[in-house]
């Protein structure tokens, strides 16, 4: 079965100040990897899609890395706007639905 | 706004009853996926239908139950409702089956008292 395992749970940083967040995957054959970003209450935000090993994609402040094990997503001076729940998901080569991770809740102080 | 639209926004509902909640997927789509999210839980995957067909199925109850019609809209069934069925429920859809990003609705907040 499928395995995503996000850390930390939760992230407090003040205005500016950079951090990763951590996302580590079990599953048997990786078609991808998605980052979502979902605010209280709302439907979870496509951010971006990794697909091999050594891929980054960049927006705006965030950057998304993989590696076979893991993927990582880097914030880099954050703004109060950023605070949100940051989901990681993959989808296994032979099958349809994502397999989220609990998320890191992430707070951006100004 | 992801295109992805479901409706009720909200609905509250007594124990042991039956509620229907719709998705319209985005335009062009022909996957639709349902997702329960509970404070405990997580996203969890239920079921996900293709052009009419039902894909591939997750963690859904056989009280609940699915459909997608020639339109392309679903509906997702909930009976015999239970005060743990209390959850946010998504809709998200892609492409096409085997696709990529998948994109998701605002979700029906769903309280069973």
């Amino acid at each position: 079965e499928d395995q995503v395992t996000q850390s930390p749970e939760a992230l407090r940083l003040q205005e500016g100040e950079s951090s990763s967040l951590n996302c580590s995957y079990t599953v048997s054959g990786l078609r991808g990897l998605f980052w979502y970003r979902q605010d209280p209450g709302k439907g979870p935000e496509f951010l971006f899609t990794l697909y091999s090993a050594g891929e980054e994609k960049e927006k705006e402040r965030l950057k998304a890395t993989l590696t076979k094990k893991e993927s990582f997503l880097h914030i880099t001076a954050p703004k109060p706007e950023d605070s949100a729940t940051y989901l990681c998901a993959v989808q296994a080569s032979n099958d349809y639905k994502l397999s989220f991770g609990a998320g890191t809740t992430v707070t951006v102080r100004a | 706004d992801s295109g992805v639209t479901q409706t009720p926004k909200h609905l509250i509902t007594a124990t042991g009853q039956r509620v229907t909640l719709r998705c319209s997927p985005r335009s062009g789509d022909l996957s639709v996926y349902w997702y329960q999210q509970s404070l405990d839980q997580g996203l969890q995957f239920l079921i996900q239908y293709y052009n009419g067909e039902e894909r591939a199925k997750g963690n859904i109850l056989e009280r609940f139950s699915a459909q997608q019609f020639p339109d392309l809209h679903s509906e997702l069934n909930l009976s015999s409702l239970e005060l743990g069925d209390s959850a946010l429920y998504f809709c998200a859809s892609s492409a096409w089956g085997m696709n990529t990003e998948a994109f998701f609705g605002q979700g029906t907040r769903l309280t069973v008292v």
